[in-house]
């Protein structure tokens, strides 16, 4: 019952590199979406799917790029890291956009020096 | 533009007593899902409790219970009888039920539980 998982947990990239996060799910939801957490700033959205083949901006997208190729996968993209994307990074999923509330991954602490 | 607002960013609270933490929400929707994440020092975050924006009755989960004013726009969460368990993070969040975009979490606040 792995619900959704994410990797890697943990990662130091340097300014300028490229990496790509993963996410997977296996409760069959349409719904994905991906977050950054900053100390005193709670959960900000970055990019969301409301299901295969289907991505959208959020509140913070700038810098990131995401593909939902498989409605069980969600990939968060990062082109050319920089410091200001220093912070731990949250997949989650819905069935659909009721009350149904997400269930989270455990979060990729991302740090880019 | 809707917000969420947390006003209390640390709290304490003695062992077996009751604590409430405040959530306000600024919204023009009227229908929406209001909700209560945990998140302890294992960064997982876990669903607390949830309301329904077209339900009067406030929910209720065990110890965890909710104060849910719609005219006030006030979703406050009172823990009772609170464990070391209870130590986390606990974040409001709003979620509109008619734009996909529309999931604004609060700062947090931070309990702390005094033995």
């Amino acid at each position: 019952n792995a619900g959704v998982t994410q990797t890697p947990k943990f990662r130091v990239l340097k300014t300028g590199q490229s990496m790509t996060l993963l996410c997977a799910q296996d409760m069959n939801h349409e719904y994905m979406y991906w977050y950054r957490q900053d100390p005193g700033m709670g959960l900000r959205l970055i990019h969301y799917s409301v299901g295969e083949g289907t991505t959208a901006k959020g509140e913070v997208p700038d810098g990131y790029n995401v593909s939902r190729l498989k409605k069980q996968n969600f990939l968060l993209g990062l082109e050319s890291a920089a410091p200001s994307q220093t912070s731990v990074y949250f997949c989650a999923s819905s069935p659909d956009r009721s009350n149904q509330p997400q269930h989270f991954g455990d979060g990729t602490r991302l740090s880019i020096l | 533009a809707q917000t969420v607002t947390q006003s209390q960013p640390e709290m304490s609270v003695q062992e077996a007593e009751t604590v409430t933490l405040s959530c306000t929400y600024d919204t023009s929707e009227s229908d929406y899902y209001l909700f209560w994440y945990k998140q302890p020092p294992s960064r997982q975050m876990i669903l607390v409790i949830r309301q329904e924006a077209y339900k009067q009755q406030n929910a209720t989960e065990n110890r965890f219970s909710v104060n849910f004013q719609k005219a006030a726009k006030s979703f406050s969460l009172k823990i009772s009888d609170s464990q070391l368990g209870d130590a986390a993070m606990y974040f409001c969040a709003y979620r509109s039920a008619n734009r996909d975009d529309k999931i604004i979490f609060g700062k947090g606040t931070r309990l702390h539980i005094l033995p």
